[in-house]
């Protein structure tokens, strides 16, 4: 079955260190992969995406995420974390589905928590 | 440009009634999608319109539902309303949709609370 996994329900970090926040997927075919944050009663907002190329993709307010093939991982990566960077962040996937048609999967969300 | 917007943002309903929702795209958005998120499921795909057609229905029961019009506005009803379907259920607009070599990313709103009591 294709799907996201992101093992950890919060991660902390203290501000000014660096963060990674993990994400593995499993999906037939090339992934497409893409990170969204959300904060308190919002939507979510879009970070960045993976499609091909180069492997670090760097997108919104300095996050970057690493694409590896061989152990199907995308994992976010910040190298100093800011306190208002506390919030939930979701990893997605392009999956192709049995109805013949693509949609988009997420992970269940992982908690952010920088610490002063 | 102004973002995705839904409406009501907060609805409180009793089991049994039906409600709809709302929502507007990005302009120039023609695919919109449907989430329900909850703290244990996280986001739960509901379905995918584009140009007033679904394109893609998640597993939910019947009870949910939902059309596009012309304008690419959509709306999301649900029926004969449970407990169970109380959530935030959130809107996402995006360019076109997922395709063999393209991949766009969505634009979300702030979502509807809907509280079934």
């Amino acid at each position: 079955a294709q799907s996201v996994a992101q093992p950890e329900d919060q991660v902390n970090v203290a501000e000014g260190n660096p963060l990674t926040v993990k994400c593995t997927y499993s999906v037939s075919g090339n992934p497409y992969l893409f990170w969204y944050v959300q904060y308190p009663n919002r939507g979510l907002q879009f970070l960045l995406k993976y499609i091909t190329g180069d492997n670090l993709v760097k997108g919104s307010y300095g996050f970057e995420a690493e694409f590896n093939k061989s152990q199907t991982s995308f994992h976010l990566k910040k190298p100093s974390a800011l306190v208002s960077d506390s919030a939930l962040y979701f990893c997605a996937v392009r999956a192709f589905d049995t109805s013949g048609t693509y949609k988009y999967i997420f992970g269940t969300g992982t908690r952010l928590k920088v610490l002063a | 440009k102004a973002g995705v917007t839904q409406t009501p943002r907060y609805l409180i309903k009793t089991r049994g009634q039906q409600v709809t929702l709302s929502c507007s795209p990005i302009s120039g958005h023609r695919s919109v999608s449907w989430y329900q998120q909850t703290p244990g499921q996280g986001l739960q795909f509901l379905f995918e319109y584009f140009s007033e057609t679904q394109r893609n229905k998640g597993n939910f029961p019947g009870r949910f539902s939902g059309r596009q019009f012309s304008n690419s506005r959509s709306e999301m009803n649900v029926s004969t309303l449970e407990l169970g379907d109380s959530a935030l259920y959130l809107c996402a607009s995006s360019l076109g949709l997922a395709g063999f070599t393209s991949s766009y990313e969505q634009y979300f709103g702030p979502g509807t609370r809907l509280t079934v009591t």
